[in-house]
Order: structure tokens, then C-alpha cells, then sequence
């Protein structure tokens, strides 16, 4: 059962400009998310997380918004690099993890 | 989209006995597979980086001796948790990576040791 859903597997945009990757998960008992970003033959890195007693976590470029009653979460890059071209996935936590299934990003010069 | 069978999903066992958790590439052929540890409420840890028919690369603090990783197919990966302890009770999950760019991570073990 896929518990975590990543419904875009991919996304373009400008340099400059905003990508905003979403993620929508089943599970009301998950209290803790993540977004991981992987390179090409790398293993995932860890990103930014966000506990569910929070709606909104802040990290430089990115932002991660929690929006519980409609179970969804999506990961905010502002503005967009060329470096930030990559796979991202979102993560949800109770006991276990549960990752989505990734979105490639890729932001054009 | 590509499928990664983590087997099993959850293990109990008795200290000092040895675990083994498999991570399988269902329809296509991993040339590395990664294996991580997650402790509760916090991201993953990377502990190893998996090469078909190499030996595996280990992260800084992980006892190669205690967790062995094996990978010795291009569609099997196994990591063995040797004379567990309680502490190496956590949950590790696996990815599996297709042609060095994409990475499809197994369901996850939730291993306890009593």
C-alpha cells in the first residue's frame, strides 16, 4: 500500500523561479516528515523535516508546508539553482518510514 | 515503476543471535544498493554503499564486522546484524539504484532485539 504518494515524478523550471514539489500521504498517525534529495548514483541526503505539531519549517532556500487536514506537504525551493537538479523524495514517520515514490527536478539555466 | 522487496518486514530476536534482512530489485538489475539505519524521529543514516561482487563501502562508525553486507547478484543485497544487541534494535531500510540515476528504496525491517 503506498502510504506516501508523489504524484509528479517530474518538474522543470527556470532558474530563479519557484519549484514547489508536493506530497500527499494516507497515514494520520505519521508525526514527523522528511524530504530527502538524491544525485544521480548517490544515495539519498537528508534535506529538512518538519513535525506534524508544525505547519511550516524554514531552511534557506527551502521551506517545507504541512498542511494535516488535507494530509499534504510540499517542499518549496526559492529561488531555483541548476544545482538543485535532482530526485527528491518526501518521507513520513511513525514507527516506520514510508518515502514517496520521488519527483526529478530539474531547473533550467 | 521498479520494485525493491525488503524481506522481513519485521524481526524480533534474542541478543546475541544474528539477523539477516535481504533487499531484492524485482524487474531490474542494482549495481549498488545502499543500506541505511533510521532511529525514531530522526532522518536516515546511510550506513553502507553495496557494489555487486565488490566488498562494501562502509560509513564512518559503522562495525563492518558487525553489520556484514553482502551483495553478491545484481538483484540481491543482504545485510547481517551479527550477535545483536539490544541497541541495534531500529529500523533499516534499502534502496536500490538503476543504472546509477534512479532509487527505489525496499518497505524497511523494524528489528528488536530482547
Amino acid at each position: 500500500d503506498q502510504q506516501v504518494k508523489q504524484n509528479s515524478p517530474s518538474l522543470s523550471v527556470q532558474e530563479g523561479r519557484i519549484s514547489i514539489l508536493n506530497c500527499d500521504y494516507t497515514n494520520s498517525m505519521f508525526d514527523y516528515f522528511l524530504w530527502y534529495k538524491k544525485y544521480p548514483a548517490e544515495g539519498p541526503t537528508f534535506l529538512i523535516s518538519i513535525s506534524s505539531i508544525k505547519d511550516k519549517n524554514e531552511d534557506g532556500r527551502f521551506t517545507v508546508f504541512l498542511n494535516k487536514s488535507a494530509k499534504h506537504l510540499s517542499l518549496h525551493i526559492v529561488p531555483s539553482q541548476p544545482g538543485d537538479s535532482a530526485v527528491y523524495f518526501c518521507a513520513a514517520n511513525d514507527n516506520d518510514m514510508r518515502f514517496g515514490a520521488g519527483t526529478r527536478l530539474t531547473v533550467k539555466p | 515503476g521498479a520494485v525493491v522487496s525488503q524481506h522481513p518486514s519485521r524481526v524480533i530476536c534474542k541478543s546475541g543471535t544474528s539477523v539477516k534482512i535481504e533487499c531484492r530489485s524485482l524487474d531490474f538489475q542494482a549495481t549498488t544498493m545502499f543500506w541505511y539505519r533510521q532511529f525514531p524521529k530522526q532522518s536516515l543514516m546511510l550506513m553502507a554503499t553495496s557494489n555487486e561482487g565488490s566488498k562494501a563501502t562502509y560509513e564512518q562508525g559503522v562495525e563492518k564486522d558487525k553489520f556484514l553486507i553482502n551483495h553478491a547478484s545484481l538483484t540481491l543485497s543482504t545485510l547481517t546484524v551479527t550477535s545483536a544487541h539490544p541497541e541495534d534494535s531500529s529500523f533499516y531500510i534499502c534502496s536500490a539504484h538503476l543504472r546509477g540515476t534512479e532509487a527505489f528504496f525496499g518497505q524497511g525491517t523494524r528489528l528488536t532485539v530482547v
